[in-house]
């Protein structure tokens, strides 16, 4: 049992470069979310999936993208990376988007844009 | 808006001490419930508890204890006995109930984290 797979481990990517970071889960979860962890800030919400077909914004969606074809594959892209968008992200799910369900987080993928 | 708090950047302590780390949320709402994660140095972040706001019943589970007081807004974490594997970030954060215009409603809200030492 994987739980929630995140590739790249780690990038480096040359600034205005498109990237996008994969993101599968096996547990049958219905939703998704994407953070991005910041020294000092914690965890912050980019962007969530309620349910495959669904997406939504977070607190910081802004230069981010994100599609939900299928219940696994939740994958973030950067259209066009800037170095303000050096980061750790993690995905993570949980069996249904409410208040009370625990999230299940990846294990992150660390990029670099310079 | 929702705001959690953790005042304590790092902590260092020595194996077997005890040690708290202290979390102090906002919230307009009534119905919320409260979360600890721990990220150890490999990354990955792990959940410990979920707490609910009408439950103010301190939880204990092993050498981990939870103190919730609304009345002082706070949800700290207690390590008795600390062991150099307790080392990690520990985060605290924070999921409202209600569904508002903003769509910060079921957001789950962190705070900035506490660094825990345990030194050998």
């Amino acid at each position: 049992i994987a739980g929630i797979t995140q590739a790249p481990t780690s990038q480096i990517l040359a600034a205005g470069r498109r990237m996008t970071l994969r993101c599968t889960q096996d547990m049958r979860h219905n939703a998704m979310y994407w953070y991005r962890q910041d020294l000092g800030l914690g965890l912050r919400l980019i962007h969530y999936s309620n349910t495959a077909g669904t997406t939504g914004k977070g607190e910081v969606p802004d230069g981010y993208s994100v599609s939900r074809a299928n219940t696994d594959d939740f994958p973030l892209t950067l259209a066009s990376a800037v170095p303000s968008q050096t980061s750790v992200y993690f995905c993570a799910s949980s069996v249904e988007r409410t208040p009370y369900n625990e999230q299940f987080f990846g294990p992150g993928t660390r990029l670099t844009v310079l | 808006a929702q705001k959690v708090t953790q005042a304590q950047t790092e902590i260092s302590v020595v194996e077997k001490e005890d040690v708290t780390l202290d979390c102090v949320y906002e919230t307009r709402d009534t119905t919320y419930y409260l979360f600890w994660y721990k990220q150890p140095p490999s990354g990955e972040l792990v959940f410990l508890i979920r707490r609910n706001s009408f439950d103010e019943q301190n939880e204990i589970s092993g050498r981990y204890s939870w103190n919730f007081q609304k009345s002082t807004s706070s949800f700290n974490f207690t390590i008795t006995a600390s062991q150099v594997v307790d080392s990690a970030v520990y985060f605290c954060a924070l999921s409202e109930a209600r569904t508002g215009s903003s769509g910060s409603a079921r957001q789950l809200t962190f705070g900035s984290g506490t660094q825990l030492t345990v030194l050998p």
